[in-house]
Order: structure tokens, then C-alpha cells, then sequence
């Protein structure tokens, strides 16, 4: 089964301070990758996505993640935190393509001045 | 267009009532998707439709029965729903439909969600 774990459910960076979100993910094939975020009472917003090919993957907004199939990670960065960047991040896993995904338990990322 | 869109916004509801809620999308997009949010949580999946059809159903209580009156439109009725169902209900849709087996990557645009509150 597939499964995907966020370590730290809260993260404080300082406004122009690196980001790190770290995502472990348990799969028996090569998945499909995400991560979303969620600013509060709005939707989910996709960051970024593996899917194959180049294992460092760009996304909006400057965020970047790094597909590890040796550490079966996928952790997200920006090298330089903003105010703006607050919000609940969520990586996921999906093996359909993207009709069933799931959920990590989220991250909320706090940013200080 | 390339926007998913719900209403209502907000929705405060007891428990004899009856009541929908609604996603829209105009992007062509073949699967719409039902997700339950509880405050501090992640996501989960209810339902999946593809092609108009309910591909996919995660074991959801009958209180919460789908709808797919077009390819445009996924509605979800509420009936007689209990205090734990409180929550944010996110609809998303694909551009690709469900063919039974893995495909290639079918990104999901997510709506922005109502806010459920049921006393």
C-alpha cells in the first residue's frame, strides 16, 4: 500500500531563511508525486509534481523538490522564505495517474519577520 | 475559464435537514472529484467521477449521495448528516476520465470548498 509521512507538522523559518518540508513516501512502484498548499478557507493549489524524467522538479512561486528513489523521499525547498509562503503544505502520492491520491498529514509553515 | 467553482460557500445545516452542494467547471474536464476536509487534517477522497459515471466510491456513508447531472456539474446531497460531518468539502476535477487501469499524470484543479457546519 501506499503511503506518504511528513516529518514536523509545524515549521518556523525567518522571512528570507531557506524552507525545507521534508515528505518520506512508502511505495511498492514508482509513483506519482505532489505537493500542494493550502492557504486558510481556500482550496488545495498544486506547487509541483514528479511524474518521470528529471528527478529536481520546479515549481511555482519558486518552490523546488527533489525525487529520491534511494531515500524515497520528496522534499520541497525555497532558498529564500517570504511572508506570503505561509500556508498548510501537503505532499501526496498517487499510483492511478492521479485519480486516487493521497494525503500526507500536512505541514504548516509559519514565517517570521 | 479555467477555474472550479462551488457554492454554497458557506452552509449551516441541522440534522433533519436536506441539502446540496454544488461544483462547477467549464474547462472540459472529464473527472470531478468530492474530497471531505477536517480542520487540521489532509484531504480525503469520497467519490470520483469519470465520464459522468462514479468511478470511484471510498466507502462513504448513503447520508452523502452524489450526483453527475453532465460532464460540467457534480452536485452532492446531504441528508440527514450528523455533527461529525462538519467540515470543508473541496470538488476537483481532471482532464482525463478513469480507464480502469494507471495512466499517464492527470493533474487535479481543486475548487475552493464549502464550509459545512451541521448542529
Amino acid at each position: 500500500a501506499q503511503s506518504v509521512t511528513q516529518l514536523g507538522s509545524h515549521v518556523s523559518v525567518s522571512e528570507g531563511a531557506l524552507v525545507l518540508l521534508r515528505c518520506n513516501y512508502s511505495s511498492s512502484v514508482p509513483p506519482y508525486l505532489f505537493w500542494y498548499v493550502q492557504y486558510p478557507n481556500q482550496g488545495l493549489q498544486l506547487l509541483l509534481k514528479y511524474t518521470t524524467g528529471a528527478t529536481l522538479v520546479k515549481g511555482i512561486n519558486g518552490f523546488e523538490a527533489e525525487f529520491k528513489k534511494s531515500e524515497t523521499s520528496f522534499h520541497l525547498t525555497k532558498p529564500s522564505a517570504h511572508m506570503s509562503d505561509a500556508a498548510e503544505y501537503f505532499c501526496a502520492v498517487s499510483l492511478t495517474g492521479g485519480f486516487k491520491t493521497i494525503f500526507g498529514a500536512g505541514t504548516r509553515l509559519f514565517v517570521k519577520a | 475559464d479555467t477555474e472550479v467553482t462551488q457554492t454554497p460557500k458557506h452552509l449551516v445545516m441541522g440534522m433533519t435537514n436536506k441539502k446540496s452542494l454544488k461544483c462547477e467547471q467549464h474547462m472540459g474536464h472529464r473527472a470531478m472529484y468530492w474530497y471531505k476536509q477536517k480542520a487540521k487534517k489532509p484531504p480525503e477522497l469520497m467519490f470520483v467521477y469519470s465520464y459522468e459515471k462514479l468511478s470511484i466510491n471510498e466507502s462513504v456513508p448513503s447520508r452523502f449521495s452524489p450526483e453527475c447531472p453532465n460532464s460540467s456539474l457534480l452536485n452532492l446531497h446531504l441528508h440527514a448528516l450528523q455533527p461529525e460531518d462538519s467540515a470543508l468539502y473541496l470538488c476537483a476535477s481532471s482532464q482525463k476520465g478513469w480507464e480502469g487501469r494507471e495512466s499517464s499524470y492527470n493533474e487535479q484543479f481543486f475548487g475552493p470548498g464549502t464550509r459545512l457546519t451541521v448542529l
